[in-house]
């Protein structure tokens, strides 16, 4: 699976968009980009997966430029709630899952 | 909304006992995962269970773990001897084929090696 680099924090305040880049130079035609959160003491939590262009649900966006070296992760309007870790992972159909350091976003009033 | 539940929350258990943790996945899942996450540190895969059994495991997967599905609703996660650097949180995961990398993790056991 493709190696992915993202930065290791970020600062936000509430109300605020957080992007956070994911770098994947090396991501296989087979591979999706797919984030995942985690609290404190909680099992990680699938946000949102994509191949190409753009995505967006409830919680994020997620943009993936043509050349698929990298992404990225929007969050809109920040809470303090959004204080997490959130991880940028290369998957395919071999489901196991390598995590990364992640990013940590801190959230404040 | 369908969830993955582990239980117990927290264990604690002396040095050289077995331990045993159990995780419900999701009822229509076919993949089962077992993920550990040592304080501070990153969530590192265990061992993945399709079809009765084990399709991929990790090196941290050695003798002395064992997984098993035992009836048609619970996987079970075995360490039988455990060391010290055990102590961890555990996650179970469940996923369905086609999933690409969406899995759904359970809460967590926290298991404390004293």
């Amino acid at each position: 699976l493709a190696k992915t680099t993202q930065p290791i924090s970020m600062d936000s305040y509430e109300g605020q968009e957080v992007n956070i880049t994911c770098s994947h130079n090396n991501i296989a035609t087979n591979d999706y980009i797919t984030w995942y959160q985690q609290f404190p003491s909680q099992g990680p939590r699938f946000i949102i997966q994509g191949y190409k262009t753009k995505v967006t649900n409830e919680v994020a966006s997620l943009f993936i430029p043509a050349d698929r070296k990298s992404s990225t992760l929007s969050l809109p309007r920040v809470s303090l709630s959004d204080t997490a870790v959130y991880y940028c992972l290369a998957t395919s159909n071999d489901y196991k899952l390598s995590f990364g350091a992640g990013t940590t976003v801190t959230v404040r009033a | 909304e369908p969830e993955v539940t582990q239980t117990p929350s927290h264990q604690v258990t002396q040095m050289g006992q077995e331990v045993i943790l159990r995780c419900v996945p999701i009822s229509n899942h076919l993949y089962f995962y077992w993920y550990r996450q040592i304080l501070g540190q990153k969530v590192e895969f265990l061992v993945s269970f399709y079809n009765n059994e084990i399709s991929e495991k990790s090196e941290i997967f050695d003798d002395q773990f064992s997984v098993e599905r035992p009836d048609g609703s619970n996987f079970t996660l075995k360490i039988r001897s455990t060391k010290l650097e055990d102590s961890a949180m555990y996650f179970c995961a469940s996923s369905d084929p086609g999933g690409r990398g969406e899995a759904f993790f359970g809460q967590g056991t926290r298991l404390t090696v004293v």
